[in-house]
């Protein structure tokens, strides 16, 4: 099955920095990546997606996420935390094995200083 | 609208109750998704339905029954619970089942709590 791995449950920014939450992927073919964030007591927002048009994605609320084949990466970045990026996110990858149904990583909870 | 809707948003039950979940798409959408989320842990995925068929089921306990009566609307029926199910379940759809680069949509969630 495809799998991801992220690296680092907890991550602390200060506000105006740079924030890097990083992704590993296991697949024997190309895979298709996803990027979700979840508000405490929400469901899951979908923050950018790879679909192999362009190795560099931009997503919503100015995050951006780069494949790399050769270090089977997906980190997601965003130049300048805001307190309101303050949230759990997941990398996840669709599996074929499950109709495509998503297999999520186990999560990193951000959090963002004054 | 990208809109996925779920009732109810907590919910409280004894393990000898009946209780349902539900959960409800206009967007078209003709692959819709059960998950079940622990607290501190990534979703996992319970059913799969295509086109209002079951298509996939995880070895979920028998405990929890899906249906799908029309293409917009997924119910979760849930029978004689254990406290270990407690948890956030979440529905999502996505335009076709099949399909690796469809965005899945999530709903907020069902806060399911059994005593």
């Amino acid at each position: 099955a495809q799998s991801v791995t992220q690296l680092g449950s907890h991550v602390s920014v200060s506000e105006g920095a740079l924030v890097l939450l990083r992704c590993n992927y296991s697949s024997s073919v190309p895979p298709y990546l996803f990027w979700y964030v979840q508000y405490p007591n929400q469901g899951l927002q979908l923050l950018l997606k790879y679909t192999s048009a362009a190795t560099l994605v931009k997503g919503i609320n100015g995050f951006e996420a780069e494949f790399k084949k050769s270090e089977t990466s997906f980190h997601l970045t965003k130049p300048s935390a805001h307190m309101s990026d303050a949230a759990e996110y997941f990398c996840a990858v669709s599996d074929p094995n499950s109709g495509y149904a998503l297999n999520f990583g186990k999560g990193t909870s951000l959090l963002v200083t004054p | 609208d990208t809109e996925v809707t779920q009732t109810p948003k907590h919910l409280v039950m004894g393990m000898t109750n009946k209780k349902s979940l539900k959960c409800e798409q206009h967007m078209g959408h003709r692959a819709m998704y059960w998950y079940k989320q622990k607290a501190k842990k990534p979703p996992e995925l319970m059913f799969v339905y295509s086109y209002e068929k079951l298509s996939i089921n995880e070895s979920v306990p028998s405990r929890f029954s899906p249906e799908c009566p029309n293409s917009s609307l997924l119910n979760l029926h849930l029978h004689a619970l254990q406290p270990e199910d407690s948890a956030l379940y979440l529905c999502a759809s996505s335009l076709r089942t099949g399909s690796s680069t469809d965005t899945q949509y999530f709903g907020p969630g069902t806060r399911l709590t059994v005593l």
